[in-house]
């Protein structure tokens, strides 16, 4: 049971390369969700999914896209990376919400992203 | 609008010396629900405790224990006899009833010196 797994663990993107990260999670959750990390600050919602053929925006959507083909995985893609976008970027997942302690959500090791 | 705030950018303690993190936070929701996470140096998020608004009663595991005080909006973290493996970040966390985001609080840097 490897949990929340990402790829790649760091990439380095020139300004207006695109790329795309990639969650996959072996507990069989409905929602899973992308946060980016900044220093000194928390984490930030970017997009999250319900279940599998459907996503949402969070708190800071602007740049990025994602989709969710299959109920394991969850894609976030960068169109053309900017700078600003140079972050900490994790995955999360959890069970649906209104299952109690089942709806915690468990974290992936994160991506690091360096936009030049 | 919620907001989680830690105010303790970074604390510094000696090993076996007891820390208390501190986490404040605002929501005008009744029913929420409160996280602590743990950022190692390894970089990876672990879940250390979830709290429901409802439930203030405090909880130990092992040398961890958390104080949930709604009347503060409180959610304070005390690590008792710390050790250097408990060097990480901490961070305090807010979930709002029906709604999917976490709202995170800043995070608070712990040093545990051998």
């Amino acid at each position: 049971n490897a949990g929340v797994t990402q790829t790649p663990k760091f990439r380095v993107l020139k300004t207006g390369q695109s790329m795309t990260l990639l969650c996959a999670q072996d507990m069989n959750h409905e929602y899973m969700y992308w946060y980016r990390q900044d220093p000194g600050m928390g984490l930030r919602l970017i997009h999250y999914s319900v279940g599998e053929g459907t996503t949402a925006k969070g708190e800071v959507p602007d740049g990025y896209n994602v989709s969710r083909l299959k109920k394991q995985n969850f894609l976030l893609g960068l169109e053309s990376a900017a700078p600003s976008q140079t972050s900490v970027y994790f995955c999360a997942s959890s069970y649906s919400l209104y299952q109690g302690a089942r709806e915690t959500q468990y974290f992936g090791p994160g991506t690091r992203l360096l936009v030049l | 609008a919620q907001k989680v705030t830690q105010a303790q950018t970074e604390i510094s303690v000696v090993e076996k010396e007891d820390v208390t993190l501190d986490c404040v936070y605002e929501t005008r929701d009744t029913t929420y629900y409160l996280f602590w996470y743990k950022q190692p140096p390894s970089g990876e998020l672990v879940f250390l405790i979830r709290r429901n608004s409802f439930d203030e009663q405090n909880e130990i595991s092992g040398r961890y224990s958390w104080n949930f005080q709604k009347s503060t909006s409180s959610f304070n973290f005390t690590i008792t006899a710390s050790q250097v493996v408990d060097s990480a970040v901490y961070f305090c966390a807010l979930r709002r009833t029906g709604r999917r985001a976490l709202t995170f609080g800043s995070g608070t840097r712990l040093q545990v010196q051998p």
